[in-house]
């Protein structure tokens, strides 16, 4: 079974300062690797995603994230946020079983709250 | 190019009631997977059509159903409402079985009272 661990539920952190959102996943398999942003009162907007290749990847709105396997993470980082940043972000995973049909798990989301 | 429309927006119903929620993917597109959204349960899967074929299925009971048609619309249906079906529903579409492209929609809205 794979599973998905977002530890932070909140994360605080004033405007113009670095964030990093943690992301840990567990998967007998190969992983693809995704992070979502969802804006209040708006639905689901893809960030970024590892599905192979370098391990730092590069998404929209500045935000970052690198897969490390040995550590089985995959941790979202912005050098220096912005009030619009505030929203909930999720990690998610999908897998590939036997039949070639994707598996998708989602963390429980890490809110960020941008401080003036 | 359009994106992934879910409709409606809003629905509110009553114990007991069924709803049908729809989902259009963006054109190409032959996957649908759907999603509950609640602020305890945060995101959860419900299922995933592929080719008119429910692909996977979450742990969610048999009122929650859906399926998909040959134009890769797909449907939502939930029976005997419970006050517990309040949530979002979200649904996304992929290019393919990996969802490399995947987008999601802006969501239904659904309040059970």
């Amino acid at each position: 079974a794979q599973s998905v661990t977002q530890l932070d539920s909140q994360v605080p952190v004033f405007e113009e300062a670095p964030v990093e959102l943690r992301c840990n996943y567990s998967s007998s398999v190969s992983v693809y690797l995704f992070w979502y942003v969802q804006y209040p009162n708006q639905g689901l907007q893809l960030l970024l995603k590892y599905l192979s290749g370098s391990t730092l990847v590069k998404g929209i709105n500045g935000f970052e994230a690198e897969f490390n396997k040995s550590q089985t993470s995959f941790h979202l980082r912005k050098p220096s946020v912005h009030i619009s940043d505030t929203a909930e972000y999720f990690c998610a995973v999908i897998t590939m079983n036997s039949g070639g049909y994707q598996k998708v798990t989602f963390g429980t989301g890490t809110k960020l709250q941008v401080i003036p | 190019k359009a994106g992934v429309t879910q409709t409606p927006r809003y629905l509110i119903k009553t114990r007991g009631q069924q709803v049908t929620l729809s989902c259009s993917p963006i054109s190409g597109h032959r996957s649908v997977s759907w999603y509950q959204q609640t602020p305890g349960q945060g995101l959860q899967f419900l299922f995933e059509y592929f080719s008119e074929t429910q692909r996977n299925k979450g742990n969610f009971p048999g009122r929650f159903s859906g399926r998909q048609f040959s134009n890769s619309r797909s449907e939502m249906n939930v029976s005997t409402l419970e006050l517990g079906d309040s949530a979002l529903y979200l649904c996304a579409s992929s290019l393919d079985r990996q969802g490399r492209k995947s987008f999601f929609g802006q969501g239904t809205r659904l309040t059970v009272v």
